[in-house]
């Protein structure tokens, strides 16, 4: 019974290059979440997507940064043009129905050189 | 409105005692409420939940209180364990939305 898996686990980017992070959720969710944490700090919500929707993007920036989670295949957070202050660990979480357990994915904790 | 407020940001406890960390939420909509656990360099574990029609759920030495009046709820970590150190996150969701999470609390516990 697979986890929610992240890849990669670690991402070094120069800046103004891109970044995709993928994640697969746990068999039969169809919901996802990615948040975003910078050392010794919280979990800060980005975007929440249902199978083909985006539901919630409110803490996502407007710019740079996009999100998908296709019919078919993981879910995708794109980072255009990468700046320092990107590097962070970003993570997923996964949930059969709204309002039921998330579960993390390990992260992937992105360096931007 | 959607903000969680975490309590104490660290804590250092005693092998064997008792670790509290307290939640505050202002947002009425919220009606689940998880705690999580992360250790270094890896992702936010579940590790017990409860929903504001009870006030109490008790899982092993983990336990959570939940005052809806007060619109606060905490995690009692019983018979704390040097293994037990780690961050701890307590969150909050309304129906049909996401998980707002608290600062964090970095706990230690001395052997």
């Amino acid at each position: 019974n697979a986890g929610v898996m992240q890849n990669p686990r670690h991402l070094v980017r120069r800046r103004g290059q891109e970044a995709r992070l993928r994640c697969s959720p746990v068999k039969g969710h169809s919901h996802v979440y990615w948040y975003r944490q910078l050392p010794e700090e919280g979990l800060k919500f980005m975007v929440y997507l249902q199978k083909e929707n985006i539901i919630d993007e409110s803490g996502m920036p407007k710019e740079r940064f996009s999100a998908e989670f296709p019919k078919e295949g993981p879910s995708i957070l794109r980072i255009q043009q990468v700046v320092r202050g990107d590097s962070a660990a970003y993570f997923c979480a996964s949930s059969p129905e709204m309002n039921t357990e998330a579960f993390f994915g390990q992260g992937t904790r992105l360096t931007v050189v | 409105q959607q903000q969680v407020k975490q309590s104490p940001q660290s804590l250092i406890v005693q092998k064997g005692g008792i670790s509290i960390i307290n939640c505050a939420y202002e947002n009425t909509a919220f009606d689940y409420f998880p705690w999580y656990q992360q250790f270094p360099g890896k992702g936010p574990a579940l590790l017990i939940a409860i929903r504001p029609d009870v006030s109490e759920k008790k899982e092993g030495r983990f336990t959570i209180s939940f005052n809806k009046s007060a619109k606060q709820f905490s995690l009692h970590i019983m018979d704390s364990q040097p293994g037990d150190s780690a961050t701890y996150f307590c969150a909050a969701q309304p129906s049909g939305s996401r998980l707002t999470f608290g600062e964090g609390t970095q706990l230690t516990v001395n052997p």
